[in-house]
């Protein structure tokens, strides 16, 4: 029930191009959504979060696409850059948890030049 | 870059040893939550810390514990180091909740813990 599934596990992309990341969830508690991005040797940096009551949420070149019925969200990167290799993670939480994040298992961008 | 520190950086031990591991929470954050990050995998919840007192725990045994001071700084104790304690111990500061801000945690960089 708390878990969340991430995929795919790795993904290499090139300069200019989309990626695309999916995760689903199973708890329908959950009630809010971020992804952050973590470059190796460094904490976790929020980058853009969603509540289920939005289908979608833009912040520059990153969008969240949430689909409440399937219980997915996935993160869009457009005009991918080099500078965006580093690895994702979709979290989830609901206020009954103490707001734990429950983190999926990471997808690692290569953005090739 | 996010108001989190953690110390130290980097630290070795061997089994059976204790350690502690310090954070100072972002300006105006009341709440402090530990997570553990194994080498690959996702972050993982240790337990919370609001006004002083633990206010959720995640499946660790009790050999993990805490402290939050009245600075909102934090502690994290591991007793009796495992092998598979090794891992990277991120802290995360956030708003009270009735700030309406609880949800949106904010990480330092980590401690990375080695256990031989």
């Amino acid at each position: 029930q708390q878990q969340v599934k991430q995929s795919p596990q790795s993904l290499i992309v090139q300069k200019g191009g989309i990626s695309i990341i999916n995760c689903a969830y199973e708890n329908t508690a959950f009630d809010y959504f971020p992804w952050y991005q973590q470059f190796p040797g460094k904490g976790p940096a929020l980058l853009i979060a969603i509540r289920p009551d939005v289908s979608e949420k833009k912040e520059g070149r990153f969008t969240i696409s949430f689909n409440k019925s399937a219980k997915q969200f996935s993160l869009h990167i457009m005009d991918s850059q080099p500078g965006d290799s580093a690895t994702y993670f979709c979290a989830a939480t609901f206020s009954g948890s103490a707001r734990q994040l429950t983190f999926g298992s990471g997808t690692q961008l290569t953005v090739l030049p | 870059e996010t108001g989190v520190t953690q110390s130290p950086t980097h630290l070795i031990k061997t089994r059976g040893q204790q350690v502690t591991l310090r954070c100072s929470s972002q300006s105006g954050h009341n709440t402090v939550s530990w997570y553990q990050q194994a080498l690959g995998q996702g972050p993982q919840f240790i337990f919370q810390y609001y006004r002083e007192e633990e206010n959720g725990r995640g499946n660790f045994p009790p050999r993990f514990s805490g402290l939050q001071f009245p600075n909102y700084s934090s502690e994290l104790n591991v007793n009796a180091l495992e092998l598979d304690d090794s891992a990277l111990y991120l802290c995360a500061s956030s708003r009270g909740e009735l700030a309406g801000g609880r949800e949106t945690q904010y990480f330092g960089p980590g401690t990375r813990l080695l256990v031989l």
